[in-house]
């Protein structure tokens, strides 16, 4: 069973702060990694992708890879309350289809 | 223009009723799915059309039938709803299904409601 798993939360920091966001996952043939946002009532959108071992920045967010751990980060720098969604973790295996994680609720207090 | 977009966005019906819920992509995507995101959240593929060839077909109860036309549309019967069906379900595309870099971009969602 190709699972994907993230702390459910609530997660909760100060506005200002850096969020940081877990996920595993157990299939090592996994070749491509997403983060997600969904606010409350509304679709999952793309934050970010990542294939390679390593960090990428994205404005104030960053995703890290580490393949050999089989594990994936996102850290939101200077963390605002509009940043208050779940985060969903995303693993794709070519090939196969893309397995969500069951998602972090994050809450930035003002 | 909405890349992804699906009908009805809120369905309520009775037990028993069929249902379909339609989607059309205007990304020019091979490959369209169906998820279903529960009450806890939890975002589960259900199918997987790639030029309407069906690629995956998780375990599902058989009153669901997925059509896909073309691969621009993949439409999503339930036949005989139960009440345990309710749940937000979301269509959504990729540009290809067996490359590395794919991206899966989703529709608004259909919130189900089974009563």
């Amino acid at each position: 069973q190709k699972e994907v798993e993230q702390n459910s939360g609530p997660l909760s920091v100060p506005e200002g702060a850096i969020a940081s966001l877990n996920c595993t996952y157990s299939d090592r043939g996994s070749q491509s990694f997403f983060w997600y946002r969904q606010y409350s009532g509304k679709s999952p959108e793309l934050i970010m992708s990542i294939y390679s071992n390593g960090d990428k920045e994205d404005g104030r967010f960053t995703a890290q890879l580490n393949k050999a751990s089989q594990y994936v980060s996102l850290l939101i720098r200077d963390s605002q309350p509009s940043d208050s969604a779940t985060y969903l973790c995303a693993v794709n295996n070519y090939g196969q289809n893309f397995v969500f994680g069951p998602g972090t609720r994050l809450s930035v207090l003002p | 223009d909405t890349a992804v977009s699906q009908t009805p966005k809120y369905l309520v019906t009775q037990m028993g009723n069929d249902k379909s819920i339609k989607c059309e992509q205007n990304l020019g995507h091979d490959t369209m799915y169906w998820y279903k995101q529960d009450s806890k959240k939890f975002l589960k593929i259900m199918f997987s059309y790639n030029n309407k060839e069906l690629i995956i077909n998780e375990t599902v109860p058989n009153r669901f039938s997925p059509k896909s036309p073309d691969k621009a549309h993949l439409n999503l019967h339930i036949n005989s709803l139960e009440l345990g069906d309710s749940a937000v379900y979301f269509c959504a595309s990729s540009q290809d299904f067996g490359t590395g870099s794919n991206t899966i971009y989703f529709g608004e969602g259909s919130w189900l409601t089974v009563v």
